[in-house]
């Protein structure tokens, strides 16, 4: 069986900040890891993904993800975040199969 | 390409009346996927489909649903008769099958049933 948890609904940061949005997840054998972004009444993007290699993946938009495997995460960052970045945030994951499993989300809003 | 679509975009009908969401993926993409979004539940697989076989129907939530692949190129979600919990929107998704876990979305169909 496969899980992902959101812990944080919401996430709150002012403009220029760091921002975080955390994940972490459950799966048999190698993780497939993938951030989605939800603007309202719009369907999901994919933003990035980490398979193997280097821990620190980039996506778009200048978002970055930390894949941790002793701790089981895959954190999403941004060093500076925009007013433009609030969103919905949807983290998934496999372990091999065709049906990803998604979080709950996280809806991130940026304050002016 | 295009991207994946869907129609309609928005959908309001009356109880009891037959609703038909359609979908065209990606071309190329040998997955299918049908999701419905809500508030109180979030994302919900209802069903996926692989080189237009279905594959898991687990998700379907009773048999007022049904899913259809007639061809690489449509698929469709019908829900008859129709009841007011089914109102929300309804995301179909393509993918690959050499990238597992990678989907793109369509832009869903939003059902309001009243």
């Amino acid at each position: 069986a496969q899980s992902v948890a959101q812990p944080e609904d919401q996430v709150n940061v002012a403009e220029g900040n760091p921002l975080t949005v955390k994940c972490t997840y459950s799966v048999s054998g190698n993780p497939y890891l993938f951030w989605y972004v939800q603007y309202p009444n719009r369907g999901l993007q994919f933003l990035l993904k980490y398979i193997t290699g280097d821990n620190l993946v980039k996506g778009s938009y200048g978002f970055e993800a930390e894949f941790n495997k002793s701790q089981t995460s895959f954190h999403l960052k941004k060093p500076s975040a925009l007013v433009s970045d609030s969103a919905l945030y949807f983290c998934a994951v496999t372990g091999g199969s065709y049906i990803p499993t998604f979080g709950r989300g996280t809806s991130l809003i940026v304050h002016p | 390409d295009a991207g994946v679509i869907q129609s309609p975009r928005h959908e309001v009908t009356e109880m009891g009346q037959e609703v038909t969401l359609r979908c065209k993926p990606i071309s190329g993409h040998n997955s299918l996927f049908w999701y419905r979004q809500t508030m109180m539940r979030g994302l919900e697989l209802l069903i996926y489909f692989n080189n237009n076989v279905p594959i898991d129907d687990s998700g379907m939530p009773e048999d007022r649903f049904s899913a259809k692949m007639p061809n690489a190129s449509f698929s469709t979600l019908k829900i008859q008769p129709s009841e007011p919990r089914d109102s929300a929107v309804y995301f179909c998704a393509s993918s690959d099958s050499g990238m597992p876990g990678e989907l793109f979305f369509g832009e869903g169909s939003r059902l309001t049933v009243l």
